[in-house]
This record gives structure tokens, sequence and C-alpha cells, in this order.
């Protein structure tokens, strides 16, 4: 079975900084990775994904991760945030049954 | 524009009594959804698989007595807490996969709040 740790449980940044989200994954197998972001009392929106090939992918608002299959990371960045980036992100894992195993989630603050 | 839509969005009812809530895919016919349970600052963790036509399929610890699940239709499954009691509360969210060449992504609904007094 997988499993999903985001090593950063709240993530302080001032408007225009860059940030980066880390997540790391274990499975024994190929998997399909996606990061979510969850805004206050909402479902969960797709920022992006990486099922093969390339491995930098873009996603929506300006946000892209690398996938590193050798340190079995899949970590998001972006490189200058908005006051509107302040939010719950999720990284998840799947393998060949579809079945999303989420991390532990990282608050994303933006200041000012 | 949303895919999945979830009604209520947010419910409050008495212990003991039972709740349902809907998950409606709103462009796509699935036969596969998803449901999640999310408490206050942590992550979600899945419940149950809903299979249009058949039983769902539930995760290990999850009481498939207390959280039944009807996929009657492609485009509707149902999560009624039944009995309920205030360890139910939690914030309740759908999804559905994307589909053919598109199955390993999931669209997530809005999510149900529900809160048992």
């Amino acid at each position: 079975a997988q499993s999903v740790t985001q090593l950063d449980s709240q993530v302080p940044v001032f408007e225009e900084a860059p940030v980066e989200l880390r997540c790391n994954y274990s499975s024994s197998v190929s998997v399909y990775l996606f990061w979510y972001v969850q805004y206050p009392n909402q479902g969960l929106q797709l920022l992006l994904k990486y099922l093969s090939g390339s491995t930098l992918v873009k996603g929506i608002n300006g946000f892209e991760a690398e996938f590193n299959k050798s340190q079995t990371s899949f970590h998001l960045r972006k490189p200058s945030v908005h006051i509107s980036d302040t939010a719950e992100y999720f990284c998840a894992v799947s393998e060949s049954d579809y079945k999303l195993s989420f991390g532990a989630g990282t608050t994303v603050t933006v200041r000012a | 524009g949303a895919v999945v839509s979830q009604h209520p969005s947010w419910v409050i009812c008495k212990s003991g009594t039972s709740v349902k809530i809907e998950c409606r895919s709103l462009d796509f016919q699935a036969t596969t959804m998803f449901w999640y349970r999310q408490f206050p600052k942590q992550s979600l963790m899945l419940m149950a698989t809903s299979n249009e036509g058949s039983k769902a399929t539930y995760e290990q610890g999850v009481e498939k007595d207390k959280f039944l699940i009807n996929h009657a239709s492609l485009t509707l499954s149902t999560l009624t807490v039944t009995s309920a009691h205030p360890e139910d509360s939690s914030f309740y969210i759908c999804s559905r996969d994307g589909g053919g060449f598109n199955q390993e992504t999931q669209y997530f609904g809005p999510g149900t709040r529900l809160l048992v007094l």
C-alpha cells in the first residue's frame, strides 16, 4: 500500500515570494501523483498531476511540480504567491486501483 | 465549472437520526464514485468506493451498516449515515473519477458538513 508524507504542516510566506511544498511518497509499484488545493469549507480542486512522461508538470494558477523517482518526491512550487493562494494543499498518490491516499496537508498562509 | 455537486452543503441533526447525503456527477456518467470524510484540520480518509449497480466497497474500519452507500444511477450516489452520533460529525466529500483515459484523476464535490447534536 502507498503512503504520503507532507513534510511541512504550515508554511507562512510573504506575498510575491516563492513557495515550495514538500511531498514524499512510498510505494512498491508505479504511482500516479497529484496535488490538490482546498479553500475553507470547500471541496478539493486539482492543481496538477503526474501520470508519466516529463517529470516537470505545470498546473493551474502558476503552480508546478517535479517528480523525482529516485527520491520518491513530488514537490510543489510557485515562483510568486498571491494572497489568494492562502489555502490547504494536499499531496496524493494512487496506484493501479485509482484509490487516492492523501498526505496530512500543508497550510499555506500568504501575508502582505 | 463544477462537475460534482453535493446536497445538502451542511446539515444539523439530532443524535439517533439518519442523514442522507447526495453526490451527483453533473457532466459525466460515473460508474465509480468515492466517499471521504475529513475531520477538522486533518486529511481526507477514503471511506468507500461506490459502484453503480453493485455493492459499495468499504475501506477497513468503516462500518458498512453505519454508512450506507447506494449508487443507483450513473449520476447519483448517496451516503446515508444511520443512527448518527456526535462522533459522526465531520466533513463528507465525494468524488468521481475522470472516466475513460482520465480514470486515474478524481474530481471532488464541495463537501457536506454534518453536525450531530
